[in-house]
């Protein structure tokens, strides 16, 4: 079992659409949880960044995380077609290196 | 802010030789970075981590002396792939950490490696 599953897709909504993107985790001791877009053949864009579990906002995109669970989402409200990438869910935790442990990372298409 | 580069953003080379990937942060100093590579349309592979002045931590599996990484100062970091082979061939990124920012790390937009 890999410390963090997520599903690769490919994920295609329509435009205007919510979508959700989640990832699962096995190690308790993650702290620290990070979504990134990586549009292709380009380096990955950190979109967000939360600590604690719970809702966190900005602009179109929420991060949601239920350590209880051991599970996150990112929602993303009225998407757009530049939203189309792929996704990666990343965590790590104090006391680790400062590593990130990556999901596969879900590819998500919005059309017009 | 938070801006990491990359020089070159991509390269060809001939089998044998040797290429050096540059990492720059360029808004902040960088105690740390990180390189990875990735293959496509697979996740991140951590290969190293960079300490300024000090030697760097490779993974499990990576050949230091095949993947030579110099932190020289607070805003660089070197990857050289010595003696390439075309198994090299792979998209190399970098990132530099933000520690003022929860153990952020930042992303360069990464160095396409082709060994003929």
């Amino acid at each position: 079992q890999k410390e963090v599953e997520q599903d690769p897709g490919p994920l295609s909504v329509p435009e205007g659409a919510i979508v959700s993107l989640n990832c699962t985790y096995s190690n308790s001791a993650f702290q620290y949880f990070m979504w990134y877009r990586q549009y292709s053949r380009k380096g990955p864009e950190l979109l967000m960044y939360t600590y604690s579990s719970g809702n966190k906002e900005d602009g179109r995109f929420t991060a949601q995380v239920d350590k209880s669970s051991k599970y996150i989402s990112l929602f993303i409200r009225d998407s757009q077609p530049s939203d189309s990438a792929t996704y990666l869910c990343a965590m790590s935790f104090t006391g680790g290196g400062n590593k990130l442990t990556f999901g596969t990372g879900t590819q998500l298409k919005v059309e017009l | 802010g938070a801006v990491v580069s990359q020089h070159p953003s991509w390269v060809i080379c001939k089998s044998g030789t040797s290429v050096k990937i540059e990492c720059r942060s360029l808004d902040f100093q960088a105690t740390t970075m990180f390189w990875y590579r990735q293959f496509p349309k697979q996740s991140l592979m951590l290969m190293a981590t960079s300490n300024e002045g000090s030697k760097a931590t490779y993974e499990q599996g990576v050949e230091k002396d095949k993947f030579l990484i110099n932190h020289a100062s607070l805003t660089l970091s070197t990857l050289t792939v010595t003696s390439a082979h075309p198994e090299d061939s792979s998209f190399y990124i970098c990132s530099a950490l933000l520690a003022a920012v929860w153990e952020t790390q930042y992303f360069g937009p990464g160095t396409r490696l082709l060994v003929l």
